[in-house]
This record gives C-alpha cells, sequence and structure tokens, in this order.
C-alpha cells in the first residue's frame, strides 16, 4: 500500500549544526508534501509545505527539498538551536478537496548545547 | 485564545465508562478532523468532517462515535473502549479551498483506558 516514512528515527545534533531529516514516499500522485514539528506535550506545528510543481522551498532557517524523481523529501534546518528538539513528522496528500494528510512515524530530533 | 482547543488534557477511563472529547476551533476554519497518535506509529487520521458533514470514516471501530455539531465544535464520544485504545488523540481543522492543505492541531487528549 502506499506509505511515508522516515529514514531516521533518531538524528543528534550540536547547536549551531545544519540538520537534514528525510523521508521517503509511495505515492506518485502525491501533489502536496509538508512538514510538521512536535514538541513533547504538544500538537503537531507547521513547518513547511512544498507543491509537487516545485522541488525547493526556503522559509526562516528551514528548506524543504522534494526529489520526485526518487520520491524523497527533505527537511533541512540551519544553525539548529536546541528549541529546535522535537519529533519531525513529513506527511503527503493527493490533490483533494480537503485535506488527507498521511503521515510518517517521526524523527526525533536531538540538539546539544 | 489558542487557535485549536481541546478537552480534556488528559482522561482516565474504564472500559465499561462513557466518556466525550471535545475540540473547538476558532480560525474560522470549514473542515476538522480526529486523528490518533498512538507510541512508535504514524498519525492515523480516523475522521473527516467538512461543512459539518463527515466525508471519511477510516474503518474506525463503532466504539468511537464522531460528532460535528457545527463548524466550530467536534466531539468523540467514546464508550466501551479498549487498553489498546489508550492514545493521544489530536483534533485538526483547516480550511477547504485555500491555498495550502494545512492542518492545525490542538495540542490533544492524551486518553488512558485501564
Amino acid at each position: 500500500g502506499e506509505s511515508v516514512g522516515l529514514h531516521l528515527p533518531t538524528l543528534s545534533v550540536q547547536e549551531g549544526d545544519n540538520s537534514i531529516i528525510n523521508c521517503a514516499y509511495s505515492n506518485s500522485a502525491s501533489d502536496y508534501f509538508i512538514w510538521y514539528k512536535q514538541e513533547s506535550g504538544k500538537g503537531p506545528q507547521f513547518i513547511i509545505d512544498i507543491r509537487s510543481n516545485m522541488d525547493k522551498r526556503q522559509g526562516q532557517r528551514v528548506t524543504v527539498l522534494l526529489n520526485k524523481t526518487v520520491k524523497h523529501l527533505s527537511l533541512q534546518i540551519a544553525a539548529t538551536q536546541p528549541g529546535d528538539s522535537a519529533v519531525y513528522f513529513c506527511a503527503e496528500s493527493p490533490n483533494s478537496g480537503y485535506s488527507t494528510l498521511t503521515f510518517g512515524k517521526g524523527t526525533m530530533l536531538l540538539v546539544s548545547p | 485564545e489558542t487557535g485549536v482547543t481541546q478537552t480534556p488534557r488528559h482522561l482516565v477511563m474504564g472500559m465499561t465508562n462513557k466518556k466525550s472529547l471535545k475540540c473547538e476551533q476558532h480560525l474560522g476554519h470549514n473542515a476538522m478532523y480526529w486523528y490518533k497518535q498512538s507510541a512508535k506509529k504514524p498519525l492515523e487520521l480516523m475522521f473527516v468532517y467538512s461543512l459539518e458533514e463527515r466525508v471519511e470514516n477510516n474503518s474506525v471501530p463503532s466504539r468511537f462515535s464522531p460528532e460535528c455539531p457545527n463548524s466550530s465544535h467536534l466531539f468523540l464520544h467514546l464508550h466501551t473502549l479498549q487498553p489498546e485504545d489508550s492514545a493521544l488523540y489530536l483534533c485538526a481543522s483547516s480550511h477547504q479551498g485555500g491555498n495550502t492543505g494545512e492542518l492545525f492541531f490542538g495540542e490533544g487528549s492524551r486518553l488512558t483506558v485501564l
């Protein structure tokens, strides 16, 4: 069946390093991709999204890269800070009238001071 | 006032109890969702309401019963649950017809079934 998955369950980095979190998806019909951050005890929060007609999108300290050829999505966080420590989820959705996002399992990012 | 508010934040119930989870959104959205988040598993979509009509029910057991009385409120009624139903239940809302499919999540209701 269709699935969205993450390569690494835990990523440990030092403060100031750049972080890269990867995600593979299998639904070639996916049109919309989104990254969420979930801190302990909180609900997921939107970070950045990208549509399938783009291969890169930048936000504040974050960049999402989309490689449709190999069905791969990545989230790059520049100058990682301790406050970035959280679980990061990628999600994908076909182009539908309402959001039926399919989520990956999540990657825990641990940032050491 | 936060965008999506869920109550209660924590709930402990026995298998024979009946309880309800409540969600309220203050964002003017027209779609609301229930997700289940279990340890080591991806977020699982349970129900979707669009314009107060249930448009998706992902094979959820009948012991979970959703209710959407208006576009701002969503309930999840629980009865005769099983211990494996213990999880974090997340409510979300979105604006259908907008430019993005972004979901806005509440902080969740942590359910423990004894």
